[in-house]
């Protein structure tokens, strides 16, 4: 079936840094994908929708100069913590629909990264 | 404004005991879809099944059923004779494709617990 991956699995780095996470459809074109955030023992609450070629649409509270999300082709998006700060401790998860099959395409998600600031 | 709500925040059974995780919905939208996952420590989700807003047959497969009510707003989600490897975080989830672009509203979250 579809395969959205993840890369880092998994990433350590010191406060003040800036870390970039990659979502990738591998046998789809995704022209929307989703962000979304889960902290320890909590729900998947959504931070954007990332639309190929154009700008990311954030949700209420998320702030969009510190998580950068580009979509510049058709199966790769990227969120970059910019500054990270041990709050922003994560595990981030993307999702992406298959282009081929319109509005009601089927979601996939991705692997999930877990992010450490330290 | 779209809501999803899994009351039970915990649900400890014994193996081969059967166990309902309650979902309830709320949107304004006439077509939309419901979804469960299942989330094991690793934290990948597991699709479990997605269901359309005018499909409201009960599903079958294997030991998990599901009970889809647009009367009362629910979506629950039956495991029949449990077993630990059922252990898991599950979610429930709602995604209006025509007016919310396809992203998915989540639940709180049931953590299932199966005991030996």
């Amino acid at each position: 079936g579809a395969v959205v991956s993840q890369h880092p699995s998994w990433v350590i780095c010191k406060s003040g840094t800036s870390v970039k996470i990659e979502c990738r459809s591998l046998d789809f074109q995704a022209t929307t994908m989703f962000w979304y955030r889960q902290f320890p023992k909590q729900s998947l609450m959504l931070m954007a929708t990332s639309n190929e070629g154009s700008k990311a649409t954030y949700e209420q509270g998320v702030e969009k100069d510190k998580f950068l999300i580009n979509h510049a082709s058709l199966t790769l998006s990227t969120l970059t913590v910019t500054s990270a700060h041990p709050e922003d401790s994560s595990f981030y998860i993307c999702s992406a629909r298959d282009f081929g099959q319109g509005l009601n395409g089927e979601l996939f998600f991705g692997e999930g990264s877990r992010l450490t600031v330290l | 404004a779209q809501k999803v709500t899994q009351a039970q925040t915990e649900i400890s059974v014994v193996e081969k005991e059967d166990v309902t995780l309650d979902c309830v919905y709320e949107t304004r939208d006439t077509t939309y879809y419901l979804f469960w996952y299942k989330q094991p420590p690793s934290g990948e989700l597991v699709f479990l099944i997605r269901r359309n807003s005018f499909d409201e047959q009960n599903e079958i497969s294997g030991r998990y059923s599901w009970n889809f009510q647009k009367s009362t707003s629910s979506f629950n989600f039956t495991i029949t004779a449990s077993q630990v490897v059922d252990s898991a975080v599950y979610f429930c989830a709602l995604s209006s494709t025509y007016n919310q672009g396809g992203k998915l509203i989540f639940g709180q979250g049931t953590e299932l617990s199966v005991k030996p």
